[in-house]
């Protein structure tokens, strides 16, 4: 069964920490992705790795950075949390063929205080 | 680059009526369209795609969606709701070629609710 797993559901932290949200995919998928959910806005995409070390800015990068040192893992780290910051969080993992849809995982829901 | 509009944030039908929830895209090379479904409390899971095969797209639980590329839209339709139907629903959008790796780029959602 194809599995994306976040590595928390619910996370809460406080403002100015170093916050890491760690994504692993087991379907051997190229494209690995990180967005933000938030009421009325729909999901906005942060980032997106559609290789191992490359990566492609979404339409919110600022205040986060991605690693992608293994094709299975995908990490958003979030540099010096902020209360702005606080949102879902969701990984989602796809295959380098148009044909085939992303799998989502649960998503963390992150707080920051 | 690609790009997603859902008209109408908020969609209020009756328990048996049809269901309509629009999604117009904007991409530079052919696209590839689905619709995902989030019912609360859950992640997102697809409802259907178009990858032009061809231009009605079949779901799960009776949706359609429509491809029209001639309006750039990718409409989806339930000839009756359930009351099972209240959910989110994403429209997005991704494309390979000429430079298109597959990013995908969803729509800011439409919540559909279900009167008795």
């Amino acid at each position: 069964d194809v599995k994306v797993t976040q590595s928390s559901r619910y996370l809460v932290k406080r403002t100015g920490e170093k916050v890491f949200l760690e994504c692993v995919q087991d379907m051997d998928h190229e494209n690995m992705f990180w967005y933000r959910q938030d009421p009325g806005l729909g999901l906005r995409l942060i980032y997106f790795s559609y290789d191992v070390k490359m990566k492609e800015k979404g339409d919110i990068p600022e205040g986060y950075s991605v690693s992608r040192e293994k094709k299975e893992r995908f990490s958003l780290i979030l540099e010096s949390a902020s209360t702005n910051q606080t949102s879902m969080y969701l990984c989602a993992s796809s295959p380098h063929t148009g044909t085939t849809e992303a799998f989502f995982g649960q998503g963390t829901r992150l707080t920051v205080v | 680059a690609q790009s997603v509009t859902q008209l109408g944030s908020h969609v209020s039908v009756s328990e048996g009526a049809l269901v309509l929830l629009r999604c117009n895209y904007s991409s530079s090379v052919p696209p590839y369209l689905f619709w995902y479904v989030q019912y609360p409390n859950q992640g997102l899971q697809l409802l259907l795609k178009y990858t032009s095969a061809a231009t009605l797209a079949k779901g799960i639980n009776g949706f359609e969606a429509e491809f029209k590329k001639s309006e750039t839209s990718f409409h989806l339709t339930k000839p009756s709701a359930h009351m099972s139907d209240a959910a989110e629903y994403f429209c997005a959008v991704s494309a390979y070629g000429s430079g298109n790796t597959g990013k995908l780029i969803f729509g800011q959602g439409t919540t559909l609710q279900v009167k008795p």
